[in-house]
């Protein structure tokens, strides 16, 4: 199956600083990538749809100017946090649709990051 | 607005046993895809089964297997002969539109427990 990639696993910063998560596809060109978050114990909460070329697609209730998510190359997403706060700290996982797969419905995911704020 | 709904939060079986995991959802959609997606405790998103709904046949993967109610708007998930490596929380999730193009849904998931 296609490969998504996301870097880093796990960062820890101070409150305040900015912190930027990359997803790649890594075999596949992603016209859509999809930004999720994940709370202990519950489940994945879509944030922000990520549309290459232009503005992402923000979901009810979040921040746009917290969580900026540029997709500016077809295999390539990244979500800032900005001025992070403790309350920032979650799992954020990344997906992507493989055009090949466009008949299946199915989305392929990242190994998450684990972003911890001080 | 689609949703997606599981009742059980744990569960718990003996290694070998087989195991219902339930899952309703609620769309007006009349195209759209069903997965039943595993996440052990290395966070990794699996992929586990996959249904289309204008397909009438149950899917299978193996130990895996689905009962799709499209009318009740049930999606269960079977697994057969559990083993250890099946404990893992278990999401539900729904995607909709011409061929899946929405996002992905997930239900709360269910922490499946296998024991020894």
């Amino acid at each position: 199956g296609a490969v998504v990639s996301q870097h880093p696993s796990r960062v820890i910063c101070k409150s305040g600083t900015s912190v930027k998560i990359e997803c790649r596809s890594l075999d596949f060109q992603a016209t859509t990538m999809f930004w999720y978050r994940q709370f202990p114990k519950q489940s994945l909460m879509l944030m922000a749809t990520s549309n290459e070329g232009s503005k992402a697609t923000y979901e009810q209730g979040v921040e746009k100017d917290k969580f900026l998510i540029n997709h500016a190359s077809l295999t390539l997403s990244t979500l800032t946090v900005t001025s992070a706060h403790p309350e920032d700290s979650s799992f954020y996982i990344c997906s992507a649709r493989d055009p090949a797969s466009t008949n299946t419905g199915e989305l392929f995911f990242g190994e998450g990051s684990r972003l911890t704020v001080l | 607005a689609q949703t997606v709904t599981q009742s059980q939060p744990e569960m718990s079986v003996q290694e070998a046993e087989t195991v219902t995991l339930s899952c309703t959802y609620d769309t007006s959609e009349n195209n759209y895809y069903l997965f039943w997606y595993k996440q052990p405790p290395s966070r990794q998103m699996i992929l586990v089964i996959r249904q289309e709904a204008y397909k009438q046949q149950n899917a299978t993967e193996n130990r895996f297997s689905v009962n799709f109610q499209k009318a009740a708007k049930s999606f269960s998930l079977k697994i057969s002969d559990s083993q250890l490596g099946d404990t893992a929380m278990y999401f539900c999730a729904f995607t909709g539109g011409v061929q899946g193009a929405q996002k992905l849904v997930f239900g709360q998931g269910t922490r499946l427990t296998i024991n020894p």
